[in-house]
């Protein structure tokens, strides 16, 4: 069975500085995708960023990046320029090609401060 | 504008009352799901559709039954039988098919116990 296992549940930074979240799973899949989701306090899930396991280029989305370390089954996110906005709980969730369920770990909460 | 509509925002739950939380989505996706998440928990999944009129339990269907009569709309009841169910509930919908779709969500309801 497939698991994500977030193992910091709670962090802090400072605003404008880079913060990394981390994340590891665990499958026996050669071909399946990672996903790192935000839940701000007003609870709406928002999709931050999408990394192919068979892509080994890292995927960015403006402040967002990844480090995506597939031998070793490691998935961590890079939030540059920390912005007060990023105040939310951050799940790291894992999906099969052949399936559309996708599992979650249980999330790190992270609080950027002014 | 396309998106996930969850109401109610708040349920209260008298003992012995099956409730029903309503998910309707026009983003004319094939698959469904529904979540539970418990503080510390992540998100756990309840029931998905892939299709109208078929459904596959998750991980914790124990106490919930669910519906798909139309692609649109995938209610979920929370029967007597569940005896914890406090907790947020999220919809969320995907185009399915394969694990690279990412799931797009509502902004949630809150099941309390009266």
């Amino acid at each position: 069975a497939q698991t994500v296992t977030q193992s910091q549940p709670e962090m802090s930074v400072q605003e404008a500085e880079t913060v990394t979240l981390s994340c590891t799973y665990d499958t026996s899949e050669n071909n399946y995708y990672l996903f790192w989701y935000k839940q701000p306090p007003s609870r709406q899930m928002i999709l931050v960023i999408r990394q192919e396991a068979y892509k080994q280029q890292n995927a960015t989305e403006n402040r967002f990046s990844v480090n995506f370390q597939k031998a070793a089954k490691s998935f961590s996110l890079k939030i540059s320029d920390s912005q007060l906005g990023d105040t939310a709980m951050y799940f790291c969730a894992f999906a099969m090609n052949r399936d559309d369920k996708i599992i979650f770990g249980k999330g790190t909460r992270l609080h950027i401060l002014p | 504008d396309g998106g996930i509509t969850q109401s109610p925002k708040y349920l209260f739950r008298k003992e012995g009352q099956n409730v029903t939380l309503s998910c309707e989505q026009n983003l004319n996706h094939d698959a469904m799901y529904w979540y539970r998440q418990d503080p510390g928990q992540g998100l756990r999944l309840i029931y998905y559709s892939q299709i109208v009129n078929d459904f596959q339990k998750g991980d914790i269907a124990e106490g919930y039954s669910v519906s798909r009569e139309k692609k649109e709309s995938f209610p979920l009841t929370v029967t007597s039988a569940q005896k914890n169910p406090t907790a947020f509930y999220l919809c969320a919908s995907s185009m399915g098919g394969t694990g690279n779709q990412p799931q797009h969500f509502g902004d949630g309801t809150r099941l309390s116990i009266l």
